[in-house]
């Protein structure tokens, strides 16, 4: 049972590129989102998804873009990398908005 | 709007000894809460909820938790710590109306000495 699968696991990006982190999680949930945890500050939420097709701001939007085009997978995008995005970066699921997320294990992210 | 507010960045406890982690919040609606556990470079594993069942809740691994609303408190206990159970703990809350933003605590860091 995979669970939340998130890759790749670790990743060093130049300012100005971008690239996707992916998530995919197979236990069907409709709510997926995205988080990012920087020391002392708890997760912050960058976006999230109530289901296929809808896709809704969290926190910390900012430069970030997110897609939903099927239930299981819900890709992050960093569309101009800066050195304030480095982060580790979690991807979680959940049925409902009630019930508990499922995480993934995270992407280490550092941008030079 | 919510808030979490966890009262302590790191507790320290002996093997054997209680654990209390506090966890204060603020919401406009009622909300649903949560402690979650993270182990050094893994993702956040849930350890219990409450969402407006029985004020006392029991988790895994011997935790458990109170929901006080006159407080607004929910604050997570162990009566016996154990060495595994170093790690960072989160305080969660999400709002049952209103938008979803699920708001975490910093987190506190459980230090178990031997």
């Amino acid at each position: 049972n995979a669970g939340v699968t998130q890759t790749p696991k670790f990743q060093v990006l130049k300012t100005g590129q971008s690239m996707t982190l992916q998530c995919a999680q197979d236990m069907n949930h409709e709510y997926m989102s995205w988080y990012r945890q920087d020391p002392g500050m708890g997760l912050r939420l960058i976006h999230y998804s109530v289901g296929a097709g809808i896709t809704d701001q969290g926190e910390v939007p900012n430069g970030y873009n997110v897609s939903r085009s099927t239930t299981e997978d819900f890709p992050l995008r960093l569309l101009s990398a800066a050195p304030s995005q480095t982060s580790v970066y979690f991807c979680a699921s959940s049925p409902n908005r009630d019930q508990p997320q499922h995480f993934g294990d995270g992407t280490r992210l550092s941008i030079l | 709007a919510q808030s979490v507010t966890q009262l302590d960045s790191h507790v320290s406890v002996s093997e054997g000894t209680p654990v209390l982690l506090r966890c204060n919040y603020s919401s406009s609606y009622s909300p649903s809460l949560f402690w979650y556990v993270q182990h050094p470079n893994k993702g956040l594993q849930l350890l219990l909820k409450y969402t407006s069942a029985a004020t006392l809740v029991k988790g895994i691994n011997g935790f458990e938790a109170e929901f006080k609303k006159s407080e607004t408190s929910f604050h997570l206990t162990k009566p016996s710590a154990h060495m595994s159970d170093a790690a960072e703990y989160f305080c969660v809350v999400t709002l049952r109306g209103g938008s979803y933003i699920p708001t975490f605590g910093r987190g506190t860091s459980l230090i178990v000495h031997p």
